[in-house]
């Protein structure tokens, strides 16, 4: 079966610099998506990690480690629009979704 | 590029009554899929369409869903009869090509609330 585990709640300061982590169990492995979701609105495309190690994309980041069944998603210089949910999941032609990070950021 | 659309956005029925909501994907995409989201779980999978075809309906709970994608375009979601646990928020994505590398891109939800 598939566990995807993040924390439920992040809050952090504007400007700041956050971690929101990942952990994985699943019977084989074929990358992992990162989605951010603002109340209300469509999640949408942020990362997609397959190979081990840190892909950057402007002030998100997103990290792999395949033999730790680990991923981190980096975001830098927080913005309060950051303000969001982020979710992992896996794909096995489906998503399989962890249960979402909701970040606050505050001023 | 328009995206993913659903209707209606929200939703409110009685028990026992029946909903129906709507998916239109973004043009061209052949695949298409059903999440749901129940309050203060995961986003869990329903079911996926390869054009008209259900690929995978693994994830719908109980026969009390049906799921249509008539001419391989939009799809609908029928609940009959809704039931108090069916409340949640129902998204729609799709994707150009199956796979586990493809994108999903999603929709803003359907909230149905049933009383």
């Amino acid at each position: 079966g598939q566990n995807i585990d993040q924390p439920t709640e992040m809050t952090a300061t504007e400007g700041a610099i956050v971690q929101i982590n990942c952990t994985y169990q699943t019977s084989g492995f074929n990358g992992l998506f990162w989605y951010q979701q603002h109340a209300g609105e469509a999640p949408t495309f942020l990362s997609y990690n397959v190979l081990d190690g840190l892909e950057e994309k402007g002030r998100f980041s997103s990290f792999l480690s395949r033999s730790k069944g680990y991923s981190y998603l980096l975001l830098k210089e927080l913005q309060m629009k950051d303000s969001a949910s982020y979710l992992c999941a896996v794909p096995r032609g489906k998503l399989i979704f962890g249960q979402g990070t909701t970040l606050q950021v505050k001023p | 590029e328009a995206g993913v659309t659903q209707f209606p956005s929200h939703s409110v029925i009685e028990k026992g009554q029946t909903v129906t909501l709507r998916c239109d994907p973004i043009s061209g995409h052949d695949n298409l899929y059903w999440y749901r989201r129940v309050m203060g779980k995961e986003i869990k999978f329903l079911l996926h369409f390869v054009k008209e075809s259900k690929q995978d309906e693994s994830g719908m709970p109980n026969n009390r869903f049906l799921a249509e994608r008539t001419g391989g375009t939009y799809s609908t979601l029928k609940v009959q009869p809704a039931e108090l646990e069916d409340s949640g928020v129902y998204f729609c994505a799709s994707s150009e090509r199956a796979g586990t590398r493809e994108t999903q891109y999603f929709g803003p939800g359907t909230r149905l609330l049933v009383l």
